[in-house]
């Protein structure tokens, strides 16, 4: 498996208060990702970053916030909690390095983070 | 807006048989075509992928089929075997520099022994 760890793992919390997720890679790759993923929709992107201090808006991005300052560390915020954004949060990673093969392209899953706001 | 749409959404086969999950996506900018595997509780995996520039790759009992001027793809699973009972993706990354995949919403498998 990558070597990508997300923390927590599970975590139960009420409508309005902050929560911050956290993504941690050791294969040292330029692009780091989150998504969300719920029954019927897939996996819909959040934000991703291509470099520190560099991120961008996904799919789904309203309610979300992103800050990597090491290249192994990416964190998503959620500011207010609601209960729309219960879901199952993935970290990804990929190495996404120009002009090599198609192996740069491909992205790497974490174990996810169970997020409930009751 | 989803762009890459997956059909069927559950799929159950019988034990030996073939696994076939459709994708058919608009954009033609997109040059990669990856498949993930998620077991439940598990992030998905990595599957099988492939360019636009070739019609099949295979990877043991995995084959994509790739038909680029109908603008889909799809996933055959030969000899189906209960431990491929999972959800598959089909996805596919804009060209240009983007490092993005847009996800298709999902197949549950069902493989019966």
């Amino acid at each position: 498996d990558a070597g990508i760890t997300q923390s927590p793992r599970h975590k139960v919390t009420e409508t309005g208060t902050p929560v911050t997720l956290r993504c941690h890679q050791t294969e040292n790759h330029r692009y780091m990702y989150w998504y969300r993923q719920d029954p019927g929709h897939g996996l819909r992107l959040i934000h991703y970053s291509y470099g520190v201090k560099d991120t961008d808006k996904g799919e789904v991005s309203d309610g979300y916030s992103v800050s990597r300052s090491k290249t192994e560390d990416f964190l998503l915020t959620l500011e207010s909690a609601t209960s729309s954004q219960t879901s199952v949060y993935f970290c990804a990673i990929s190495a996404g390095l120009a002009g090599a093969d198609s192996s740069s392209y491909e992205q790497y899953f974490g174990p996810g983070t169970r997020l409930t706001v009751t | 807006q989803q762009q890459v749409k997956q059909s069927p959404q559950s799929l159950i086969v019988q034990k030996g048989g073939i696994s076939i999950i459709n994708c058919a996506y608009e954009n033609t900018a997109f040059d990669y075509f990856p498949w993930y595997q998620q077991f439940p509780g598990k992030g998905p995996a990595l599957l099988i992928a492939i360019r636009p520039d070739v019609s099949e790759k295979k990877e043991g009992r995995f084959t994509i089929s790739f038909n680029k001027s109908a603008k889909q793809f799809s996933l055959h699973i030969m000899d189906s075997q209960p431990g491929d009972s999972a959800t598959y993706f089909c996805a596919a990354r804009s060209g240009g520099g983007s490092e993005k995949l847009v996800f298709g919403k999902g197949t549950k498998l069902t493989v019966n022994p």
